[in-house]
């Protein structure tokens, strides 16, 4: 069946920081895949999204790039700020429009 | 105010009781989602509908049952809570085929005792 792993967090790093978090699938045909990110306190918001293979969605600053061979779709930021601290869930939607979330990573950026 | 709003926020019952959540929406979407979130898990689908005429299982439809009453509303009901069904829940919407984007309420936070 269609499935999104992720790594485990917790995350911790340190302003201006490199970041970047793992996410592979496994899915029949041609998933779309997204990445969500969830404020405290809040529900789950659309961060970016990529619809085939080699497409790149960006977004204030986050990027990811679907990768059809790795199956991967891993979520990257050149520098991280405080206001980045949020749980962060990839997704995957397929033909029959389940979409499919992964665990979740908690992302802490320190000052 | 809110696209996606849910009630209530926070919620507290005891098992065996019958509990609705229950979630309105002002985007005019057609599509409704209810998903719960776990520590650990992510989020799991358990009942979506496309239309008012339209409601599908998800992963984990055990124990839950839903009632589409219009386009714009979409409860959620456990006939007889039970402890592992102590979950935030969120409702979600979408605007339909070819259009992929998610928009969630803030959740329900139910705890059975």
């Amino acid at each position: 069946g269609n499935s999104v792993t992720q790594m485990e967090g917790p995350v911790t790093l340190s302003e201006e920081a490199f970041l970047t978090i793992n996410c592979t699938y496994t899915a029949t045909g041609y998933p779309s895949l997204f990445w969500y990110v969830q404020y405290p306190g809040e529900g789950l918001q659309l961060l970016l999204k990529a619809t085939k293979a080699d497409d790149k969605g960006s977004n204030k600053g986050f990027e990811a790039t679907y990768r059809k061979e790795t199956t991967s779709f891993h979520l990257e930021k050149g520098s991280v700020q405080v206001s980045d601290s949020a749980v962060y869930f990839c997704a995957l939607r397929n033909n029959n429009n389940d979409m499919r979330f992964g665990a979740g990573t908690r992302l802490t950026v320190k000052p | 105010d809110a696209d996606v709003t849910q009630t209530p926020r926070n919620r507290i019952t005891k098992t065996g009781k019958r509990i609705m959540l229950e979630c309105s929406q002002t985007k005019g979407h057609d599509r409704m989602y209810w998903y719960r979130q776990d520590p650990g898990l992510g989020l799991r689908l358990i009942y979506y509908s496309f239309d008012v005429k339209d409601i599908n299982k998800g992963e984990i439809s055990d124990g839950y049952s839903v009632s589409r009453q219009a386009q714009a509303k979409f409860s959620l009901s456990l006939e007889s809570a039970i402890p592992n069904q102590t979950a935030l829940y969120f409702c979600a919407t979408s605007e339909g085929q070819g259009s992929e984007k998610l928009f969630f309420g803030s959740g329900t936070q139910l705890s059975v005792l």
